[in-house]
Order: C-alpha cells, then sequence, then structure tokens
C-alpha cells in the first residue's frame, strides 16, 4: 500500500531563517504530490501541487517554494520565514493508477518565532 | 469549477447521542466525493468515499454518508458518538474527470461532550 513520510514532526524556527520541510512516498510511483497548510482554527489551503519531476505548479504567491528533484520526494523551502508562515503542513499523494483520494502524512507543526 | 460547504464550523454533542454533519457541494460535472477525519496535530485519515454506485455508504467508526444528487449533499452521520469522535472533519470533491484534483471544505469541528 501507498505511504507517504514527512519530517519532522515538529520545528521551531526565528524569524529570517531558512526552512526545508520534506516528503517521500513509498508504494506507488508517478504520484500527484500536494503541499498543504492548516493555519489556526482555519482550513487546508493547497499551497503546491506536482505531477511529475521538476513540475510544481504554484496556487498561492507567497514566501515558500516547492521541488521535486525524485519521482518519490517532494521538498517545500523557504528562504527566509515570516511570523505568518507557521502553520501545519501536510503532504498528500494521489496515486496513477485509481483515483481513490488522498493519502495524507502525518505533518509538521511549524512555529516562526 | 468546484467547491464544497460544510455549513457547520462546530458541532457540540452529547456522547451517544446522533450527529450529523453537513456537506454541499457545487459542481458542473460528476463528481466523487470524500470525508475525512483528524485528529490533534495528525495528518488526514479518510473515513469514506462515493465514487459511484449506492448513494449510502459506509466508512470506518461506524459513520456513514448519503450521496444527494438533487440536493448536492453529502452528509455524514453517526448514530452514537464516542468522546473518542472527536476531531475535525472535512468534505472534500473532485470531478471525475479532473487531474486528481480535491476541493476541501472549511471543515467541521465535533466536540462530543461527557
Amino acid at each position: 500500500s501507498q505511504t507517504i513520510h514527512q519530517w519532522p514532526a515538529t520545528l521551531v524556527q526565528p524569524v529570517g531563517s531558512p526552512l526545508s520541510l520534506e516528503c517521500t512516498v513509498e508504494g506507488t510511483s508517478n504520484p500527484n504530490l500536494y503541499w498543504y497548510r492548516q493555519a489556526a482554527g482555519r482550513g487546508l489551503q493547497l499551497l503546491f501541487y506536482s505531477v511529475g519531476i521538476g513540475q510544481i505548479s504554484s496556487e498561492v504567491p507567497q514566501n515558500l517554494s516547492a521541488s521535486r528533484p525524485q519521482d518519490r520526494q517532494f521538498i517545500l523551502s523557504s528562504k527566509k520565514l515570516l511570523l505568518s508562515d507557521s502553520g501545519f503542513y501536510l503532504c498528500a499523494l494521489v496515486g496513477q493508477v485509481n483515483f481513490y483520494g488522498y493519502t495524507f502524512g502525518s505533518g509538521t507543526r511549524l512555529t516562526v518565532v | 469549477a468546484q467547491s464544497v460547504t460544510q455549513l457547520d464550523s462546530q458541532v457540540p454533542v452529547f456522547e451517544e447521542a446522533p450527529v450529523e454533519l453537513r456537506c454541499n457541494y457545487s459542481s458542473s460535472v460528476s463528481v466523487y466525493l470524500f470525508w475525512y477525519v483528524q485528529y490533534p496535530n495528525q495528518g488526514l485519515q479518510l473515513l469514506l468515499k462515493y465514487l459511484s454506485g449506492s448513494t449510502l455508504v459506509k466508512g470506518i467508526n461506524g459513520f456513514e454518508a448519503e450521496f444527494n444528487k438533487s440536493q448536492t449533499s453529502f452528509h455524514l452521520r453517526k448514530p452514537s458518538v464516542h468522546i473518542s469522535d472527536t476531531a475535525e472533519y472535512f468534505c472534500a470533491v473532485s470531478s471525475s474527470g479532473s487531474a486528481r484534483q480535491l476541493t476541501f471544505g472549511s471543515g467541521t469541528q465535533l466536540t462530543v461532550l461527557p
């Protein structure tokens, strides 16, 4: 079965510092991959999605960027974090064979101080 | 374009009482519908899905949902809730011809009271 790994689980970073969150996938090839953010008390905001290596679509212009250097690796980055980047970040995948909805990672709680 | 409206942002209910979490969607084509549950500081877990066939869908943890095409609704129900059902619930829709994009509702916080 397809699984998705996210790390770290929690992260506290100072304003202006860089960020790198990684998501890796097992059990499927050529998945669609997604980065979502949840701000406190709010719903899911789609940040980026990728349909293949090197292919990134941005949904919301902001301080973040994403990359997909390998088929099963999806990275969320920032050069300089802002206070408003705090939130819960979730990676998700959809396999190519059948669409049965998203599989989500366990998330990263980012606090920018 | 598709959209999802979860009509209640918070639903408090007493333990062992029934609950219904409401979800309405809009889409110009055939849809797939989903309910996800999120416990604090965890990822989302699939509760149930409607892809085709029977409009009454049964999921995990005793939840079920009914697809109503005429009312464009997909309400989630449970006949008797437990304290452990306290969580955030998200409804989501995908057009069957889309590039596998889910659109999520804003979520409903279910709080089960003792």
